[in-house]
C-alpha cells in the first residue's frame, strides 16, 4: 500500500503564478513528512519537513506546505513561482523502521 | 562542513557482473541509506545502516548488500547485475536517532548496465 500519493506528475504554471503540487498520505502513518526538491542530474534537496510541532511548515526559497489531517494531505505552495523553480519535486514520509517513502514525483515547469 | 559525497558518478557494467558504490556521509551523521531512483520514479529504499549495522531494508533482492565502515562511510553492492538495475543510485545521512531527522542526499551514481 503507497503511504503518500502525488496527484499530477506534470504541472506547469506561469512566472509569478501560485505554485500547488499535491500531496496525500495515508493515514496509517506517522505524520513525519517531507518535501524534497530535484534538480537534472543532481541528488535530493530538502525543502522543508512537518514534525508536527506546526501545521503550516515555511521552508526553503519561499515555499510551504500546510498539514491537514481531516484532508491527509501535505500540499506544497509558492505564491510567486520563478524559473529556477522548475525541477522535479517530491512528498515523503519517514516510516517504522526508519524507511522514507516517496510519492512519484511531480515535474515543475514554468512558462515565461 | 563537507556535504554527502558518492562516487563514482557515472558508471557503465554489463548483465551478471558486480559493482561497488561508496558514500561518505556528511560529518557528525552516523546513519547512511541507500535508494534506487529509475528513471521517471521515485527513489526507492534499499537498505540503511546505523553505526555499521543494518537497521531496515527494503523490498530488494539479497544480490543488493551493504557495508558501514567506522567513519561511516558506506558501500552497496550488487552482484549478479540485470539490466533493470540501471538507475540513479542514491545515498543519504543523517544524524540518527530520532525519528523526524532529515536526509541529506548525495548527487548519485549513474548506473547503466548493458
Amino acid at each position: 500500500a503507497q503511504s503518500v500519493t502525488q496527484l499530477g506528475s506534470h504541472v506547469s504554471v506561469s512566472e509569478g503564478a501560485l505554485v500547488l503540487l499535491r500531496c496525500n498520505y495515508s493515514s496509517s502513518v506517522p505524520p513525519y513528512l517531507f518535501w524534497y526538491v530535484q534538480y537534472p542530474n543532481q541528488g535530493l534537496q530538502l525543502l522543508l519537513k512537518y514534525t508536527s510541532a506546526a501545521t503550516l511548515v515555511k521552508g526553503i526559497n519561499g515555499f510551504e506546505a500546510e498539514f491537514k489531517k481531516s484532508e491527509t494531505s501535505f500540499h506544497l505552495t509558492k505564491p510567486s513561482a520563478h524559473m529556477s523553480d522548475a525541477a522535479e519535486y517530491f512528498c515523503a514520509v519517514r516510516l517504522t523502521g526508519n524507511q522514507f517513502y516517496f510519492g512519484t514525483g511531480t515535474s515543475l515547469t514554468v512558462i515565461p | 562542513e563537507t556535504g554527502v559525497t558518492q562516487s563514482p558518478t557515472h558508471l557503465i557494467k554489463t548483465r551478471g557482473q558486480q559493482v561497488t558504490l561508496r558514500c561518505s556521509s556528511q560529518s557528525g551523521h552516523n546513519t547512511v541509506s541507500w535508494y534506487q531512483q529509475a528513471l521517471g520514479q521515485g527513489p526507492q529504499f534499499i537498505f540503511q545502516y546505523y553505526r555499521e549495522e543494518e537497521n531496515g531494508r527494503g523490498n530488494f533482492p539479497p544480490r543488493f548488500s551493504g557495508l558501514q565502515f567506522p567513519n561511516y562511510s558506506s558501500e552497496l553492492n550488487v552482484n549478479a547485475l540485470e539490466l533493470d538495475d540501471s538507475a540513479l543510485y542514491l545515498c543519504a545521512s543523517s544524524p540518527g536517532g530520532a525519528a523526524q531527522d532529515t536526509q541529506y542526499f548525495g548527487p548519485g551514481t549513474r548506473l547503466t548496465v548493458l
